[in-house]
């Protein structure tokens, strides 16, 4: 079945610079993708979702992208905050008749100091 | 508003004592999730119900089980409870039928099992 792999686990940058974060996946049949973010104590929230016949979409502060060749889904935050810092996990949903469940990579630590 | 909520949010029992975890949700989504979350770890899925009555292992179901008798309450319960279920439990919804569907995950329960 699917499975997915997230890197690096544990990330740190200073305010202001890019953060990536990057998922390989292996079903090359894969079309549903998510990114949730989990700050400190706190649930999960999405914070995207992707079809994969969008290559580039962008939100406030940060770009997802898909490379379907690679199977690669990278989170790209633009110019991070200290407000940014959180746990970050993609997610992709296995192209397998009816499936309700979602493959969780297994996440980032992302910290930003000022 | 759309939410989904866990109860009790912190739960401290003793090796064999029985725990039960709720989770409810206002959104009259037909599926559901119980997974559990350890330090530095993503989330694994304990059960999946797709409705009242229809429920699903998921990837780490020793040890659990669950109830789902109505469609906005699924139970997590925990028969003679160990140390190694100590963890973080999420509980999370989705609409089924929409492949592009987010899961909505609750709050969190901390349950220590001493």
């Amino acid at each position: 079945g699917e499975q997915v792999e997230q890197r690096p686990p544990h990330l740190s940058v200073r305010e202001g610079d890019s953060a990536v974060i990057t998922c390989t996946y292996t079903d090359p049949n894969s079309y549903y993708f998510f990114w949730y973010k989990q700050e400190p104590g706190a649930s999960l929230q999405l914070l995207m979702k992707v079809f994969s016949s969008t290559e580039i979409n962008e939100g406030q502060g940060f770009t997802v992208l898909l490379n379907k060749k690679d199977k690669r889904l990278s989170l790209n935050l633009t110019a991070a905050h200290p407000g940014d810092s959180a746990a970050y996990f993609c997610a992709v949903r296995p192209n397998q008749g009816g499936s309700a469940k979602l493959i969780f990579g297994e996440g980032t630590k992302l910290t930003v100091s000022s | 508003d759309m939410k989904v909520t866990q109860m009790p949010r912190y739960l401290i029992k003793r090796m064999g004592e029985n725990v039960l975890l709720e989770c409810g949700q206002d959104m009259s989504h037909e599926t559901m999730y119980w997974y559990r979350q350890d330090p530095g770890l993503g989330l694994q899925l304990i059960y999946i119900s797709y409705d009242v009555d229809s429920n699903s292992e998921g990837d780490i179901p020793k040890g659990y089980r669950v109830s789902r008798k109505k469609r906005e309450h699924f139970s997590l319960i925990l028969d003679s409870a160990k140390t190694n279920q100590t963890s973080v439990y999420f509980c999370a919804s989705s609409l089924s039928g929409d492949k592009y569907a987010e899961q909505f995950f609750g709050p969190g329960t901390r349950l220590t099992v001493l």
